[in-house]
This record gives structure tokens, sequence and C-alpha cells, in this order.
């Protein structure tokens, strides 16, 4: 079975430009789960979509948005990008709830200057 | 608010050299507390799930237990392939990660 892909891997963006990340869930998995990454605050938790509804929602401004299509493929978006939105951003999928077990990708790692 | 506390934020040993990494926590209706490896540059990769007090989980040098208020991942004659960070996670409707453990095995 494939695992969870992201696209793209790197992206460098300027401030006040926006971005849209994009997450293929390994096959048969409803649940996709979005995370951001940085050193000082460590995983935190974006937002989780299942069939196509945002089911639980992190604490992150609403300058970070995201969708699932039908196929359970998920995109994130961040608009008006700010210096501190630098991070790794890593995508992960379950089977039916992001308190089973969570399999990630490999991330996209977003710098913003 | 669920939390997660690993401890310690890095941890050096010499290969062969057995040892434990702790995570706290605490949870409004733990289902499931998870443990994962992250190399450099990469995603984490699941390793256990634990989903009850008394439950052990073991591969190859790492054996993962769990009480009510923490769990442990203790790592036995580790080889320096087993250099990597481990975060510890816990599920409610979400899942909460602790900040990880940064463990280097020297030869």
């Amino acid at each position: 079975k494939a695992g969870v892909t992201q696209t793209p891997r790197y992206l460098i963006k300027t401030r006040g430009q926006q971005v849209t990340l994009s997450c293929s869930p390994i096959s048969g998995h409803r649940s996709v789960s979005w995370y951001q990454q940085t050193p000082g605050q460590g995983l935190q938790f974006l937002f989780e979509y299942f069939s196509e509804t945002q089911r639980n929602k992190g604490n992150f401004p609403g300058r970070f948005s995201g969708r699932q299509f039908s196929n359970s493929r998920s995109e994130m978006n961040v608009s008006t990008l700010e210096l501190g939105d630098s991070a790794l951003y890593l995508c992960a999928s379950s089977n039916r709830s992001p308190s089973d077990e969570q399999f990630f990708g490999p991330g996209t790692r977003l710098t913003v200057l | 608010e669920d939390q997660v506390t690993q401890s310690p934020e890095a941890l050096r040993l010499q290969e062969g050299e057995s040892s434990s990494l702790n995570c706290s926590y605490t949870v409004s209706g733990l289902r499931g507390l998870f443990w994962y490896r992250q190399d450099p540059g990469k995603g984490p990769e699941f390793l256990f799930t634990l989903y009850s007090a008394g439950e052990e989980k073991e591969k190859e040098r790492l054996k993962a237990t769990l009480t009510k208020k923490e769990s442990f991942l203790h790592i036995t004659a580790p080889k320096p392939e087993d250099s990597a960070t481990y975060l510890c996670a816990v599920g409610s409707s979400t899942l909460t990660f602790g900040k990880g453990t940064m463990l280097l095995v020297s030869p």
C-alpha cells in the first residue's frame, strides 16, 4: 500500500503571499489531519477532515484553512503569509478517527521570507 | 485541555547502554497513547499504540508500557540507527503531541 504523499516537498514564499499544500492519504483512509511542526512549539494540530467535512479544528487563526475532496485528498491553504508561518506542515491519515493510528506523510517545508 | 510532557528533552547513550524515555499525560477520555519515531526532515513514523494501563508492546529493541498517568519507552541495547526524536501523543478527539525526546546513540 502506498503511504501518505504530500506536495510540494519544499516551498519558499514571501510575506503576504498565499500558499496551498496538498495531501493524498493512504488508500481507504477517510480521515486526514494537518499539523504544523516548529522547533519551539513541536507538533500542533491544525484541523481534521472526514468525508469532506471539517470535524475538528485547532487553535490557529482563520488564515489557515483546508478542504477535503470526495477521493479523500486534502488541501490546506495559508493566506497572507507571515514569517512565523515558516514550518514543516505534516499531513496524517487514519482509517476512521484521529484517535486511531495516524500515518504521516513526509511533510512540506515552508519557508516565508 | 489535553497535555503531554516528555522527558528528558535530549538523551545521549553509548551503543548498548539501555535507558527509558518518559511521557506523562493528562487527558479527558484517553482513546489511545501513541509513540512515534521521527528522523530529521521526515514525517513521524508510527511505532506503538497503547490503550489501557498495564498494557505493553514490543518491537525489536523498543518496549512501550502504559500506566494511568504516564508511559515509558524502554530502549534495550540501543544501536546508532536508533538515533531519532521519539514523540508521544495522546488521543481523545484529536492527537496531542509532546515535544519529543531527541535520542543520540554513539558507537
